[in-house]
């Protein structure tokens, strides 16, 4: 089955400051792969995807994430964080075939807070 | 403007009763999902539907149901047999051939 895990629960950085968070997944096959982000109350939007092709993704916001099949890492990066990304970050992993075709797994999330 | 609505924002049940959420999206999306989130668990499948008038157990689908009479509506319904049933829900679509999920605002749940 597959999982996708995100070590950090929470990391706090500052303004300006660089950011990186981390995702792990297991999957049989080549995956497919996104991050979204969450403000409190709110619904998830998506950052970037990864289907295939480059594995440097570039995303909204000024977000990247790089594939990396031999450590089965999606990690998400930013060079300079804004107080506006303060949010919750979630890595998922999706079907890319059969009948669950489209089904996501979620990470269980990271809480980014950003200091002035 | 397309997109997905879930209706209400808030609400609020007595212990014991159903309660039946509401979503509908007008993005001409063929397949849409029920997600339940709980602080510190990320985002549980529910269940799913890729088509008109059928739709699959996700990894918690006891205490609740759904139907997918028309292809734009999803409405999740959670039963008195959901034990634990104050959570947010969120709802999502998906374009056929497109791995991509697109969400609602959600709806918070509290059972009192």
């Amino acid at each position: 089955a597959q999982s996708v895990t995100q070590p950090d629960i929470h990391i706090t950085v500052s303004e300006g400051a660089s950011l990186e968070l981390r995702c792990n997944y297991s999957y049989g096959a080549t995956p497919y792969l996104f991050w979204y982000v969450q403000s409190p109350g709110q619904g998830l939007q998506l950052l970037l995807k990864y289907f295939s092709g480059d594995t440097l993704v570039q995303g909204i916001k000024g977000f990247e994430a790089e594939f990396k099949r031999s450590q089965s890492s999606f990690n998400l990066r930013k060079p300079s964080v804004h107080w506006s990304d303060a949010a919750e970050y979630f890595c998922a992993v999706g079907n890319a075939g059969g009948t669950s075709y489209g089904k996501l797994t979620f990470g269980q999330g990271t809480i980014l807070t950003v200091h002035p | 403007d397309g997109g997905i609505t879930q209706s209400p924002k808030y609400l609020f049940r007595k212990e014991g009763q159903n309660v039946t959420l509401s979503c509908e999206q007008n993005l001409n999306h063929d397949a849409m999902y029920w997600y339940r989130q709980d602080p510190g668990q990320g985002l549980r499948l529910i269940y799913y539907s890729q088509i008109v008038n059928d739709f699959q157990k996700g990894d918690i689908a006891e205490g609740y149901s759904v139907s997918r009479e028309k292809k734009e509506s999803f409405p999740l319904t959670v039963t008195s047999a959901q034990k634990n049933p104050t959570a947010f829900y969120l709802c999502a679509s998906r374009l056929q051939g497109n791995n991509e999920q697109f969400f609602g605002p959600g709806t918070r749940l509290t059972v009192l």
